[in-house]
């Protein structure tokens, strides 16, 4: 049974340029959420996404958009990076979109901007 | 609005000695507790969580953690490390609405068990 799988692993930009990175759930899961961990911190909540709609958002711009597929896919873009956007990006997946259900975490993506 | 601080950001410890990993929050809700776990190069698991009902939660892995609510603490205790329990650990604490966009990260503690 696949976990939550990230791609891609590792990536690299230069400011000012647009990414795209992508997340499919865990088996049986129709939600994701995504988070940016900055390097010695903990992850902050970005947005979630339930039947291909944005649910709830964190305190992100609007640079920060999303998208999910009908197959429970899902996909992070940030236009216009910013050194300061420089993190690992985690995508969870769960079946619910509340706290009684957990959440399973992908290994995140490393997105270094020069 | 909650808050986590989590009081060490590193903590080496022998094999097969005890640990504590200490958290306080600030909130002027009641809440929901949570510690998360990160090995190198992975995303985080879910460790133990406080929803209600006993204070004191334990993991199938030998951690346990109580809620005080009086000193508004949720630490994170083993009696016996292992090699393979050097990881980052993370507290985080929700107020009462039970979704994940309300749920707050503290910046971690690292865990080094030394042989």
């Amino acid at each position: 049974d696949a976990g939550v799988t990230q791609s891609p692993t590792h990536l690299i930009k230069t400011r000012g340029q647009q990414v795209t990175l992508r997340c499919s759930p865990k088996s049986g899961h129709d939600t994701v959420s995504w988070y940016q961990q900055a390097l010695g911190q903990g992850p902050q909540f970005i947005f979630q996404y339930y039947e291909e709609e944005e649910r709830q958002r964190g305190n992100f711009p609007d640079r920060f958009s999303g998208h999910q597929f009908p197959n429970y896919s899902s996909e992070l873009n940030v236009n216009a990076l910013l050194l300061g956007d420089s993190a690992l990006y985690l995508c969870a997946s769960s079946s619910d979109t509340g706290l009684n259900q957990p959440q399973h975490f992908g290994d995140g993506t490393r997105l270094s901007i020069l | 609005a909650q808050s986590v601080t989590q009081l060490d950001s590193q903590v080496p410890v022998f094999e097969e000695a005890p640990v504590e990993l200490r958290c306080n929050y600030s909130s002027s809700v009641s809440v929901y507790l949570f510690w998360y776990v990160q090995y190198p190069n992975q995303g985080l698991q879910l460790l133990l969580k406080y929803l209600s009902g006993s204070t004191l939660v334990e993991s199938i892995n030998g951690f346990e953690a109580e809620f005080n609510k009086s000193q508004t603490s949720f630490h994170l205790r083993k009696p016996s490390v292992h090699i393979s329990d050097t990881a980052e650990y993370f507290c985080a604490v929700s107020g009462p609405k039970t979704s994940y966009d309300k749920v707050i990260f503290g910046p971690g503690t690292s865990l080094s068990v030394i042989p």
